[in-house]
């Protein structure tokens, strides 16, 4: 079945504790990205990635990092997370083709909590 | 990517035609015009896209006048399933692929018995 997993799913940790929310998708997307979720603001773009080692960064990349280093996964990785990072949060890939127009598949999300 | 404006919510009844307008009146000769479904603590779906007249599937449809400034995503007989939040983006070819990308607070309709 083609999917983009995410985990963990759910996590709630502490301020400053670095922490890795793992994607992988199986349809050999090229394009990759993260959002964050927060109510009022909808969906705002972390980072993306056009292909194994190249990122770049979206709207909202403060306070995150990111690397691609297989085609098929894109970590999201908080080195000190703080309580404004509390959100939920989406990977989505595509294949990011020239020339036409592309569509996202995400995956499930990660609830994250920073106390 | 050009900016896209949708009205903040929507209330209908089981059975309704339901349309969403979005207006985009920057958009650019290359945009694409998709729509999205997002149901509570799920990711984004994709629903349709279109680049100008009538695009149809089997969820839903598209309208998009001549001058491309709007466009109207319709929902037929809606259910109380189809309650969620639709999100309008507007971009062009790789848009989705080398470029940011930027969602908006989209459109939560609620379908009611």
């Amino acid at each position: 079945e083609a999917q983009v997993t995410q985990n963990p799913r759910y996590l709630i940790t502490v301020t400053g504790k670095k922490l890795t929310v793992t994607c992988s998708q199986n349809m050999n997307h090229e394009y990759m990205s993260w959002y964050r979720q927060d109510p009022g603001l909808g969906l705002r773009q972390i980072y993306y990635s056009m292909n194994v080692e190249v990122t770049d960064k979206g709207d909202v990349p403060e306070g995150y990092k990111v690397s691609r280093k297989e085609k098929r996964n894109f970590p999201l990785i908080l080195e000190s997370p703080s309580p404004n990072q509390t959100s939920l949060y989406f990977c989505a890939s595509s294949w990011g083709r020239r020339g036409q127009a592309d569509t996202q598949y995400f995956g499930p999300g990660t609830r994250l909590t920073v106390l | 990517l050009a900016k896209t404006t949708q009205p903040i919510s929507m209330d209908s009844y089981e059975g309704q035609e339901v349309n969403i307008t979005c207006s985009h009146n920057n958009i650019a000769t290359n945009d694409y015009i998709t729509w999205y479904q997002q149901f509570p603590s799920q990711g984004p779906r994709f629903i349709i896209q279109g680049y100008k007249t009538k695009v149809t599937n089997e969820v839903a449809s598209l309208f998009i006048p001549a001058d491309r400034k709007s466009s109207t995503l319709s929902l037929p007989r809606v259910s109380l399933s189809d309650t969620a939040v639709y999100y309008c983006l507007v971009g062009g070819p790789n848009w989705g692929g080398g470029n940011k990308l930027t969602f908006g607070t989209g459109t939560q309709l609620k379908v009611e018995l």
